[in-house]
């Protein structure tokens, strides 16, 4: 049973569509995160939820719209796809917003042609 | 501001030989600090923290780090390499008082030769 799960894996789709990632994790943690990581496998955080409730709030384009509807719940909408966008995202929880120990999906590789 | 460095971008060893990654950090006080490793096409997975306390800490998989205060590093070491080890390795720091956002260090892919 897998305990943060995303879906879709693999999401390829043109520039200027709208598509949405969704994260869900069983692990009955309060906190969950979005990561992106780049083509130089770099990660950097995007949004932070906590108990649905938003703490954190990088400088990301408002094309990103991060949504929770329950704590075990996070799913990322991305508006206007933009060439840039092309990345692998990473959903990921932690009991809380000042454990660090994150469990992380396993990632969806966007890419926008 | 916060910032972790890691100055090797790819290492090649032998099976079997030790291994040690370097990690270094910039942070104003006692930081948390954290290794993962990514394995192609996974998530990443936690190999040891550090919180306080001893400075040589143990995590999965036989690895382990030491904390140097005086030389800002958060090694991570093994002493025999396993080809399974191949992987990607993220040293980490947590980022005090902000909602438990962790900022990364650049990576280190780990190649192992038979």
């Amino acid at each position: 049973d897998t305990a943060v799960s995303q879906t879709p894996k693999y999401l390829v789709t043109q520039m200027g569509n709208d598509k949405s990632i969704k994260c869900e994790q069983n692990l009955g943690h309060d906190t969950m995160y979005w990561y992106k990581q780049d083509s130089k496998k770099f990660l950097k955080i995007m949004f932070s939820y906590n108990n649905k409730e938003l703490i954190i709030n990088e400088t990301v384009p408002n094309r990103f719209s991060p949504k929770s509807p329950d704590k075990a719940h996070l799913n990322l909408h991305i508006n206007s796809l933009e060439l840039g966008d092309s990345a692998v995202y990473f959903c990921a929880s932690s009991q809380g917003p000042g454990h660090y120990g994150y469990t992380f999906g396993s990632g969806t590789r966007l890419t926008v042609v | 501001a916060q910032s972790v460095t890691q100055p090797d971008i790819h290492i090649t060893v032998s099976e079997g030989a030790s291994l040690e990654l370097r990690c270094n950090y910039s942070y104003g006080a006692t930081p948390y600090l954290f290794w993962y490793v990514q394995s192609p096409g996974q998530g990443l997975q936690l190999l040891l923290k550090y919180f306080s306390g001893d400075t040589l800490v143990q995590g999965i998989k036989g690895f382990e780090a030491e904390f140097k205060r005086s030389q800002s590093s958060f090694n991570l070491r093994k002493p025999s390499v396993h080809w399974s080890d191949a992987a990607e390795y993220f040293c980490a720091v947590g980022a005090y008082n902000q909602g438990g956002k962790l900022i990364f260090g650049q990576g280190t892919e780990l190649s192992v030769k038979p």
